[in-house]
């Protein structure tokens, strides 16, 4: 079955760029069927669609984010990763991946989630 | 501030049934499929229903789900002590072009 893994620096200065990894293994996370998704969650708050990629390039951005954020996907090595620049505190939280299915709009698998706190 | 409404908390008893409600706008919810999820204490979320009304493999019956116009509920019956967790609901937002989810719902099992 399909399980999502990501990685990541788990700290970062502020003001840098967070870079972090989804790998899958045991299937495809972007194919015409699926896209992949990040998706962070503070500490002690609830869940926050980051960005989304589908089978084409084509690329979703949550607005308070746009600008800061990219996500990008290398299929031949069956991984997404996303990027966030001009990190503050305010974007210390969990970051999930998750693949979604196209036309459900619906998330499945998740990976287990990876801390990055921001702080000098 | 969530796109979507959830109340903050539910509770109730062993072996009764609970409904947390999600509210939204016709960009959302009132075009767009429904799906829930379920956050156990410190794991990720976990897909519960999906397609408004549909439950993946391996979920059982006593989780349901139905939408109404702009509005969705989760329903869960016969409530034991393993369903206290967190509860979200989530959609596809075409005016934003994102997907976006409810503040949350934490159901306690007193």
């Amino acid at each position: 079955q399909l399980q999502l893994q990501e990685s990541g620096p788990g700290l970062v200065r502020p003001s840098e760029t967070l870079s972090l990894t989804c790998t899958v293994s045991g299937g495809s996370m972007i194919t015409t069927t699926y896209w992949g998704g990040w998706i962070r969650q503070p500490p002690g708050k609830g869940l926050e669609w980051v960005a989304a990629i589908n089978h084409v390039g084509g690329t979703f951005y949550t607005p308070s984010l746009k600008g800061r954020v990219t996500i990008s996907a290398d299929t031949s090595k069956n991984q997404v990763s996303l990027t966030l620049s001009t990190v503050t505190a305010a974007d210390t939280a969990v970051y999930y991946c998750a693949r979604g299915q196209m036309g459900h709009d619906c998330l499945d698998p998740w990976g287990p989630g990876t801390l990055v706190t921001v702080s000098s | 501030q969530s796109v979507l409404t959830q109340p903050p908390s539910v509770s109730a008893a062993p072996g009764q049934k609970v409904t947390i409600s999600c509210s939204g706008s016709s960009f959302n919810i009132g075009n767009h499929y429904v799906s829930w999820y379920q956050q156990l204490p410190g794991a990720a979320p976990k897909l519960l229903i999906y397609d408004n009304d549909k439950r993946p493999s391996g979920i059982p019956d006593r989780f349901s789900g139905s939408k109404s116009g702009t509005s969705a509920t989760l329903g869960i019956t016969g409530l034991q002590t393993g369903d206290e967790a967190d509860y979200y609901c989530g959609t596809w937002d075409g005016s934003l072009s994102v997907g976006v989810f409810g503040g949350g719902t934490k159901l306690t099992v007193l």
